[in-house]
């Protein structure tokens, strides 16, 4: 199994419906992220928590918000979802002693007609 | 800000062929810098990494070597086969004192004919 699970990994709706992207991860890392990545702009940091009780916004989170429910659960909602959020997203993990290395899930594929 | 710029793709390589692949970065500081390899429906994974000036990461035959004079990170294999064809993101970050997020190239797609 994988070490960092996204669901779903594949999505079609409607401009205007609340879509919610989830990612739990068996690693035990403290810090979780959400990426988003559109072909020829390489991945762009939406959101990132430290723990349960530190969230932080990235360089893209207008139209986006987050919950770390628990150390390993860490959810991505949209809630009015626009055909400009059709994107390839990431949960990413990371351990403060690895030095920066992150450990990806695999990707939830969204699409908003 | 920093940034990293990574050379333009896609590119395409005959099996047993050299690759390089160009990074560059801006920085205030002195960075970390990471090449990770996102195989087709995968999500990215690492490749290889340095954490300073002049140290050289390797794995599975890539290399690549931190240049501060230069600000580049070109990663490079001798030989590539065909299960290299992937897309490859060069990025940066601060290291695990600062948030640990990581700002990435738009990344390079390599396809290996063989």
């Amino acid at each position: 199994d994988a070490d960092v699970t996204q669901t779903p990994r594949n999505r079609i709706t409607k401009t205007g419906k609340r879509i919610m992207l989830e990612c739990s991860q068996t690693k035990g890392h403290d810090r979780m992220y959400w990426y988003r990545q559109d072909p020829g702009l390489g991945l762009q940091l939406i959101y990132y928590s430290f723990d349960v009780k530190d969230i932080n916004k990235g360089e893209i989170s207008d139209g986006y918000s987050v919950s770390r429910q628990a150390q390993a659960k860490f959810s991505l909602s949209l809630e009015s979802a626009i055909p400009n959020q059709t994107a390839l997203y990431f949960c990413a993990t990371s351990d403060l002693g690895r030095g920066g290395e992150l450990f990806f899930g695999e990707g939830s594929r969204l699409t908003v007609l | 800000g920093d940034s990293v710029t990574q050379m333009e793709g896609p590119v395409t390589l005959s099996e047993e062929a050299f690759l390089t692949i160009n990074c560059t970065y801006t920085a205030t500081g002195y960075p970390s810098l990471f090449w990770y390899v996102q195989y087709p429906g995968e999500g990215l994974q690492l490749l290889l990494k340095a954490t300073k000036a002049d140290d050289k990461g390797s794995n599975k035959g890539f290399e690549a070597t931190y240049r501060k004079e230069t600000t580049s990170f070109h990663l490079e294999k001798g030989s590539v086969q065909v299960s290299d064809s992937a897309v490859y993101f060069c990025a940066l970050t601060f290291g695990s004192s600062n948030t640990g997020k990581l700002i990435f190239g738009q990344g390079t797609t390599l396809q290996v004919k063989p």
